[in-house]
């Protein structure tokens, strides 16, 4: 059964303190892992899409790495605007719906 | 800029009243979805639609149903509103080549 699991399930952390996110995932052949920012009462923002083992994507303050098992999402220096739930899903090779399967989320807190 | 719009942000309706959702993408993807999302539990999927008028279960359809008569619109439909359908209800729509989902803003359903 294709699962995703992130983890940790909330993280607080002091403004300029590093850190990371995870997603495990299992999946019958992975057609693309994605990362969303969700704030309170909206919808998903999409931040990135990764396709395969190595790739590394960047956007401001964060970066996206792929294993075959796993991805994480590197905060390097948050700040208190990046709070946020962070979301991981996939996409398997066997869908041609573009179904995604997604975790329950990391809800991250910046403190200032 | 690509555009997910979801006809309401709140909604607060009765105990057996039946309930449409409405969802209009404006980029032309073949594919789109209504996931709900509670808390602990994820966003979960209830139904999609790869093509007009077609449609497809997701893993909770147990009380809604859904309409897809324009390849813009989608429509998730509450039969007899339960107090346990009380959630924020996200509409996505995708193109797969582009594997890449845009969300709603979201629609917060209370049932009373």
């Amino acid at each position: 059964e294709d699962q995703v699991t992130q983890s940790p399930e909330a993280l607080r952390l002091q403004e300029g303190e590093s850190s990371s996110l995870n997603c495990s995932y299992t999946v019958s052949g992975l057609r693309g892992l994605f990362w969303y920012r969700q704030d309170p009462g909206k919808g998903p923002e999409f931040l990135f899409t990764l396709y395969s083992a190595g790739e590394e994507k960047e956007k401001e303050r964060l970066k996206a790495t792929l294993t075959k098992k796993e991805s994480f999402l590197h905060i390097t220096a948050p700040k208190p605007e990046d709070s946020a739930t962070y979301l991981c899903a996939v996409q398997a090779a066997s869908s041609n719906t573009g179904k995604l399967i997604f975790g329950q989320g990391t809800t991250l807190q910046v403190k200032p | 800029d690509v555009k997910v719009t979801q006809s309401s942000r709140y909604l607060v309706k009765r105990t057996g009243e039946k309930v449409f959702l409405e969802c209009v993408q404006d980029m032309d993807h073949e594919n789109m979805f209504w996931y709900r999302q509670d808390p602990g539990l994820g966003l979960r999927l209830i139904y999609f639609s790869y093509d007009v008028k077609m449609k497809e279960k997701g893993d909770i359809p147990e009380g809604y149903s859904v309409s897809r008569e324009k390849k813009e619109r989608f429509s998730l439909i509450l039969e007899s509103a339960s107090t346990n359908q009380t959630s924020m209800y996200l509409c996505a729509s995708i193109r797969p080549s582009q594997r890449q989902a845009f969300f709603g803003q979201g629609t917060r359903l209370t049932v009373v």
